[in-house]
């Protein structure tokens, strides 16, 4: 199974870079990803990562190290409304269990 | 809109009820689980299904049950009510991944009180 573990809170400026960082421990890893929730919502997908390296997808990027079991969701030119909370999730398996961190809640200030 | 349909959105129900929750999965999707958040909590993995059987188990009480039935709905049925399973439950579901991935798609939810 998976042990997925990021930073409970975090805080940064509107405008500003933040990066949100996951760690894993790997049992037949196949993939990590990052959704959004805001508060009372749904999760929201955002991103999936496989291989190693950097995906960039507008203001939001994702990182995946498999060797390291570390992924990091970087988000630039911080807005109010990104303020939420940003969940990992490693999927592994053949049918893709996918386990859910607690979440990483990040508040942005003017 | 994720495609993805819960109903009821809001429950209120007494303690030693039973009730039912149920979820639409998006058009062409086998997968479906189920989800519990508690207040300020993570996302509680309870349970999934493809194609109509049972695939993974989380830590779903004994007084909880799911179902997928041949049209690909799902219910999850939550029964001998306590204070404690007051939560927000989530239903997803998930394709066979024609990018590779195979990210889940969220329904909005049913929030449930038990009083």
């Amino acid at each position: 199974g998976q042990n997925i573990d990021q930073p409970t809170e975090m805080t940064a400026t509107e405008g500003a870079i933040v990066q949100i960082n996951c760690t894993y421990q790997t049992s037949g890893f196949n993939g990590l990803f990052w959704y959004q929730q805001h508060a009372g919502e749904a999760p929201t997908f955002l991103s999936y990562n496989v291989l190693d390296g950097l995906e960039e997808k507008g203001r939001f990027s994702s990182f995946l190290s498999r060797s390291k079991g570390y992924s990091y969701l970087l988000l630039k030119e911080l807005q109010m409304k990104d303020s939420a909370s940003y969940l990992c999730a490693g999927a592994s398996g053949g049918y893709q269990k996918v386990t859910f961190g607690t979440g990483t809640k990040l508040q942005v200030i003017p | 809109d994720s495609g993805v349909t819960q109903t009821p959105k809001h429950l209120i129900t007494a303690t030693g009820q039973r009730v039912t929750l149920r979820c639409s999965p998006r058009s062409g999707d086998l997968s479906v689980y189920w989800y519990q958040q508690s207040l300020d909590q993570g996302l509680q993995f309870l349970i999934q299904y493809y194609n109509g059987e049972e695939r993974a188990k989380g830590n779903i009480l004994e007084r909880f049950s799911a179902q997928q039935f041949p049209d690909l709905h799902s219910e999850l049925n939550l029964s001998s009510l306590e204070l404690g399973d007051s939560a927000l439950y989530f239903c997803a579901s998930s394709g066979s991944g024609t990018s590779g991935s195979y990210e889940q798609y969220f329904g909005p939810g049913t929030r449930l009180t038990v009083t």
